[in-house]
């Protein structure tokens, strides 16, 4: 149980335009959901906190208008990279958590972000 | 300071080695403590979680909790090729909403 995916799993985009980066959870409802961003040889940096069927929060420096979350259902938040740059590129990791107990967060397989 | 410590290694042991990682903490809020493998290119897996103080077994890996000392350690026996990875240790006050997580060491078990 306790399954997270993400798709792309690596996307390459050009410098300017937006990419949409999916995840799930495939056998448990998120009501909530974490959006990380992974520089190499790096620890994960927690980018923002997502409720479902609420706005997302976002961490200090994390600019909201170019990394846009949305969790429309407790299965699925996507987050869309708006006008990407070069500096953009990082692994973008999600995870997710039920809510119910004592339930930690479960993580995605992550997604490889390259701006040329 | 960093809320979570750990020494990034990395730290090469030969199989069939006991090995030991650790983290330091400075917030003695955080009650929840976490171990992740993360294989290169992949996704944190969770391996286990503890609640304050104490330990917990799950085959060959035992996770150790010292609050007194602010010290969290993961131990793993029998160490397989397989077990190369990046450790990842983290640390909640409790409603696992917030991960504080440590740099990561990374460990190599040469066959």
């Amino acid at each position: 149980g306790a399954v997270v995916s993400q798709h792309p799993s690596w996307v390459i985009c050009k410098s300017g335009t937006s990419v949409k980066i999916e995840c799930r959870s495939l056998d448990f409802q998120a009501t909530t959901m974490f959006w990380y961003r992974q520089f190499p040889k790096q620890s994960l940096m927690l980018m923002a906190t997502s409720n479902e069927g609420s706005k997302a929060t976002y961490e200090q420096g994390v600019e909201k208008d170019k990394f846009l979350i949305n969790h429309a259902s407790l299965t699925l938040s996507t987050l869309t990279v708006t006008s990407a740059h070069p500096e953009d590129s990082s692994f973008y990791i999600c995870s997710a958590r039920s809510g119910t107990g004592q339930d930690t967060q479960y993580f995605g397989p992550g997604t490889r972000l390259t701006v040329l | 300071q960093k809320e979570v410590e750990q020494d990034p290694g990395p730290l090469s042991v030969p199989e069939g080695a006991i090995v030991s990682l650790n983290c330091t903490y400075s917030n003695s809020a955080f009650q929840y403590f976490m171990w992740y493998r993360q294989y290169s290119r992949k996704g944190p897996e969770l391996l286990m979680y503890t609640y304050s103080s104490g330990n917990k077994e799950d085959g060959r890996f035992t996770a150790q909790v010292d609050k007194s000392s602010k010290y969290i350690s993961l131990f793993i026996r029998d160490s397989q090729p397989s077990d190369s990875a990046t450790y990842l240790c983290a640390a909640d006050i409790g409603n696992f909403n917030k991960f504080y997580f440590g740099s990561g060491t990374k460990l190599n078990v040469k066959p």
